[in-house]
């Protein structure tokens, strides 16, 4: 059975400090690891890593994975009250047949920015 | 293009009651997915299709049915509704890039919260 852990659950931190959030993941057949952000609503896609070693980049936010040691950490630097939200991490593997796509996900970190 | 839409954004039922929570997209993606979500636990997968007429069961399927018979819809049956269903409901869907290729960003709905009785 495929699993995904995320830590640490939860994260309070001051505007301006560098956060790094880690997943750790058990997954047959690794096709692709993906980050999501939740703020009080629907997930909203970050990025999505295949390859070890790459690193994405998006404003202050990045991420890299290693499919050796399987985890992958998302960074976040010069946080904002407004990176407040629960970040989630994804792991697609594929176990035969019409499975192929399925994500499992982490609990979740809550990240909490304080002015 | 609307993206994903859900229907209802709330509700509360009685256990036993039966229910149907809606699912469209526009954007004539192949795969779709219902995902609950339950505090401390993240997304769990309940069923996916990766077509019309094709479904399966995801982690979580007991309870529920599901049926697609057309690319836009994705609707979700809970056929006898119990406390332990009170949660809140995510579909997704997503293009389907087959066996070759990983899955492209899902785009999620803004959910369903439900409460059982």
């Amino acid at each position: 059975e495929d699993k995904v852990v995320q830590s640490p659950l939860s994260l309070v931190v001051h505007e301006g400090d560098t956060v790094t959030l880690n997943c750790s993941y058990e997954v047959t057949n690794f096709r692709s690891l993906l980050w999501y952000k939740q703020e009080k609503k629907a997930p909203t896609f970050l990025f999505m890593l295949t390859s070890s070693g790459i690193e994405k980049k998006s404003g202050r936010l990045s991420s890299i994975l290693d499919k050796k040691e399987l985890f992958s950490i998302l960074n976040i630097t010069a946080t904002q009250t407004g990176d407040s939200a629960v970040y989630l991490c994804a792991v697609e593997g594929w176990a035969g047949g019409t499975s192929y796509g399925k994500l499992t996900f982490g609990q979740g970190t809550i990240l909490t920015v304080h002015p | 293009n609307a993206g994903v839409t859900q229907t209802p954004k709330f509700q509360v039922l009685k256990t036993g009651q039966s229910m149907t929570l809606q699912c469209a997209q526009d954007m004539n993606h192949e795969y779709m997915s219902w995902y609950r979500q339950d505090p401390g636990m993240g997304l769990r997968l309940i069923h996916y299709s990766v077509g019309a007429g094709i479904t399966d069961q995801g982690e979580v399927p007991n309870g529920y049915n599901v049926s697609r018979s057309t690319t836009e819809d994705f609707p979700l049956r809970l056929l006898s509704a119990a406390p332990s269903q009170t949660s809140v409901y995510f579909c997704a869907s997503s293009y389907d890039p087959g066996t070759s290729g990983s899955r492209n960003e899902q785009f999620f709905g803004p959910g369903t919260r439900l409460t059982v009785l």
